[in-house]
């Protein structure tokens, strides 16, 4: 098993482009997440879904949109991205309430 | 509000142990967490403990909750230089979806 897979690892953008974040997970696990990681933070969650066909705002999720393909795929989209949005993006699934499995990470800059 | 605090740093010598301490605010959290995350890594969870329980032993890993205080440790015996990582303590508060509120995470370093 892979667990919870992200691509891409790195990426830099200009301000204004715009990108799409992949995440993958072969658990079968019903509930993915969207967190971003910011120097001297914890993680922030960004958008969630619970199940297929469903998603829902977390903490920030202003310049970003979810999109739940599949019960196992969850991308993440910055439609114009600023710098502010320079950050570590992780996703992460669980069964329901239980423990939360995360992915490696994208390193994202945006000058 | 819901809020998770932790002190940023901790240096310890090989072979000593390691306390983290974390505090949080949501009374009705349900489950406590510590993640580990070493260097360019996503964060693995180390363990966690149940809200109603007042201890957790894990081999090297002990973890201690004060739920009147809203205070939790995790103690490390015998740190390893491998033990070298950022800890984030993260708390599950109660009803609705499976949230997690991390705190903004503690950087051990472990020297010989």
């Amino acid at each position: 098993n892979a667990g919870v897979t992200q691509t891409p690892k790195f990426q830099v953008l200009k301000t204004g482009q715009s990108m799409t974040l992949q995440c993958a997970q072969d658990m079968n696990h019903n509930s993915m997440y969207w967190y971003r990681q910011d120097p001297g933070m914890g993680l922030r969650l960004i958008y969630y879904s619970a199940s297929e066909g469903t998603t829902d705002k977390g903490e920030v999720p202003n310049g970003y949109n979810v999109s739940r393909l599949n019960k196992r795929e969850f991308s993440l989209r910055l439609e114009s991205a600023a710098p502010s949005q320079t950050s570590v993006y992780f996703c992460a699934s669980s069964e329901r309430d239980n423990e939360q499995f995360f992915g490696p990470g994208t390193r994202l800059t945006v000058l | 509000g819901e809020d998770v605090e932790q002190s940023l740093f901790l240096s310890v010598r090989e072979g000593d142990s390691s306390v983290i301490n974390c505090t949080y605010t949501d009374s009705s959290s349900t489950y406590l967490y510590w993640y580990k995350q070493e260097p360019g890594a996503g964060l693995q969870l180390l363990t966690y403990i149940f809200s109603n329980m007042d201890m957790k032993q894990d081999q090297r890993l002990t973890v201690l909750l004060n739920k009147k205080d809203k205070h939790l440790s995790l103690r490390i015996a015998d740190t390893q230089t491998g033990d070298s990582a950022i800890y984030f303590c993260a708390e599950r508060p109660g009803g609705g979806y499976n949230k997690l509120i991390f705190g903004a995470g503690t950087r051990l370093a472990v020297h010989p």
